[in-house]
C-alpha cells in the first residue's frame, strides 16, 4: 500500500534533547512538508522540500532542522533551541508541481518533559 | 496577506440532521485552490476535496456538498443526514498560484464537529 508513515506515535523527551521524528512515504512525491499543530489551532508550517537536497523555511522554522537525503525521506529534528516543542507534528507529501492535494501522514506527539 | 477563517470552532448535531461548516477565504491572488479536509480523532488528516478558482461549479459526493462563491469569498462544506461517523475536526485550506513549485497550504483553525447518537 502506498502512504505516509510516521514513527513513532508518541514521543517523549526531556526538555534540552534534541529529537528527530522520521517521516517516510512510497507515493514518489517530490514535495514533502512537515507541520506543526498545537490545541485548537490550525496547521502551521514548518519547513517544506520540492526535491532531494533542497529545503526551504515554512513560517515557524525556528528550533526545528531538516534534511532531504532521499526522496522518500524527510527527517524532522526539533532541537533544543524550539521553546516550546511540545505539540503533534504532522508529514505530508505531494505531487508538488499542480497544486495537488497533499497526502499526510498518521502524525507524531512529541510531549518535552 | 493570505487567511483562511472557519469562525465555528464547535458544532453539535443529532444524528440525520444536515450541518455547514463555513469557510472564508482571503487572498490578492486571482489564481489559488481550496481544499478541505477531516481530522478524525485518530490524528491524520484526510483530504475531501481540492477546488480551483476558476471552477465555480458546486460539487457534491454522496452526503457531502460544497458551495464556492467567489463574491463572497467563501467555500462552506455541507454534510446531509449527519451519522456519528462524521465526527471530527474539519479543516478548510488555501493554496496559492499556478502549478510551479510553491504548493503551501495556509489552514483555517478548523471546525470540531460533533455527531450526537
Amino acid at each position: 500500500d502506498g502512504g505516509i508513515t510516521q514513527s513513532p506515535k508518541y514521543l517523549f523527551r526531556k526538555e534540552g534533547q534534541n529529537v528527530t521524528l522520521s517521516c517516510e512515504q512510497n507515493l514518489n512525491h517530490d514535495a514533502m512538508y512537515w507541520y506543526r499543530q498545537d490545541p485548537g489551532q490550525g496547521l502551521r508550517l514548518i519547513y517544506y522540500s520540492q526535491i532531494v537536497n533542497d529545503f526551504q523555511k515554512g513560517d515557524i522554522a525556528e528550533g526545528y532542522s531538516v534534511s532531504r537525503e532521499k526522496k522518500e525521506s524527510f527527517p524532522l529534528t526539533v532541537t533544543s533551541a524550539q521553546k516550546n516543542p511540545t505539540a503533534f507534528y504532522l508529514c505530508a507529501s505531494s505531487d508538488g508541481w499542480s497544486n495537488n492535494e497533499q497526502f499526510f501522514g498518521p502524525g507524531t506527539r512529541l510531549t518535552v518533559l | 496577506a493570505q487567511k483562511v477563517t472557519q469562525a465555528q470552532t464547535e458544532i453539535s448535531v443529532v444524528e440525520k440532521e444536515d450541518v455547514t461548516l463555513d469557510c472564508v477565504y482571503e487572498t490578492r491572488d486571482t489564481t489559488y485552490y481550496l481544499f478541505w479536509y477531516k481530522q478524525p480523532p485518530s490524528g491524520e488528516l484526510v483530504f475531501l476535496i481540492r477546488r480551483n478558482s476558476f471552477d465555480e461549479q458546486n460539487e457534491i459526493s454522496g452526503r457531502y456538498s460544497w458551495n464556492f462563491q467567489k463574491s463572497t469569498s467563501s467555500f462552506n462544506f455541507t454534510i446531509t443526514a449527519s451519522q456519528v461517523v462524521d465526527s471530527a475536526v474539519y479543516f478548510c485550506a488555501l493554496s496559492e498560484g499556478f502549478g510551479g513549485a510553491t504548493n503551501k497550504l495556509i489552514f483555517g483553525t478548523g471546525t470540531l464537529l460533533a455527531v450526537q447518537p
